[in-house]
């Protein structure tokens, strides 16, 4: 079974500052999806951004980019510029390939991270 | 409405009490998830339906029961249930084949007394 590790419970940066957040992850297969997601105070977890492991190029969205490194099972969240409503829980998810359980497979989250930003 | 919807958004019930979780999506979506969040832990998954039928339960008891009579509708039914049941239970929703990305529901904040 996958495992996904989160090791920092809670983070704080300096707002236009930079943070970057850890995961690390456990799996025996060598294609998969990586993911960070966002759950802000009382409101949707949504999606931040995605990697795929069969891509060498790290994934950017705008101010969010990851730092993955696939040999050492490392997923790294970059926030540039960090701004107040980046003030959220991130959670670090995997999820097997499509081809591997037959069907829609869930996510197996990390326990997450507390960003705060201070003004 | 739009995205994935979940009603009601609190709920407090007793351990004897039956009730029911409500989610839906308005993406033409064909895979719907129940997870359950604790408070100092991992989002959990507990079952998964995909075109309708159940794909996986990751050993939920039985007193959470899943019900998904189409790919738009997913229930949770609940009955005697523990305290250390309560907790946030998401919805969430996905294309069955090429877009591996979730849409999660607000939430059921649930409070079993």
């Amino acid at each position: 079974a996958q495992t996904v590790t989160q090791s920092q419970p809670e983070m704080s940066v300096q707002e236009a500052e930079t943070v970057t957040l850890s995961c690390t992850y456990d799996t025996s297969e060598s294609d998969y999806y990586l993911f960070w997601y966002k759950q802000p105070p009382s409101r949707q977890m949504i999606l931040v951004i995605r990697q795929e492991a069969y891509k060498q190029q790290n994934a950017t969205e705008n101010r969010f980019s990851v730092n993955f490194q696939k040999a050492a099972k490392s997923f790294s969240l970059k926030i540039s510029d960090s701004q107040l409503g980046d003030a959220a829980m991130y959670f670090c998810a995997y999820r097997s390939p499509m081809y591997s359980g037959g069907g829609a497979d869930g996510l197996t989250f990390g326990k997450g991270t507390h960003l705060i930003i201070q003004p | 409405e739009t995205g994935v919807t979940q009603t009601p958004r609190h709920l407090v019930m007793g351990m004897t009490n039956k009730k029911s979780l409500k989610c839906e999506q308005h993406l033409g979506h064909n895979a719907m998830y129940w997870y359950k969040q604790s408070a100092k832990k991992p989002l959990e998954l507990m079952f998964v339906y995909n075109f309708k039928e159940q794909t996986e339960n990751n050993s939920v008891p039985s007193r959470f029961s899943p019900e998904c009579p189409n790919s738009s509708h997913l229930f949770l039914h609940l009955h005697t249930l523990q305290p250390e049941d309560s907790a946030l239970y998401l919805c969430a929703s996905s294309q069955e084949e090429g877009a591996y990305e979730q849409y999660f529901g607000p939430g059921t904040r649930l409070t079993v007394t």
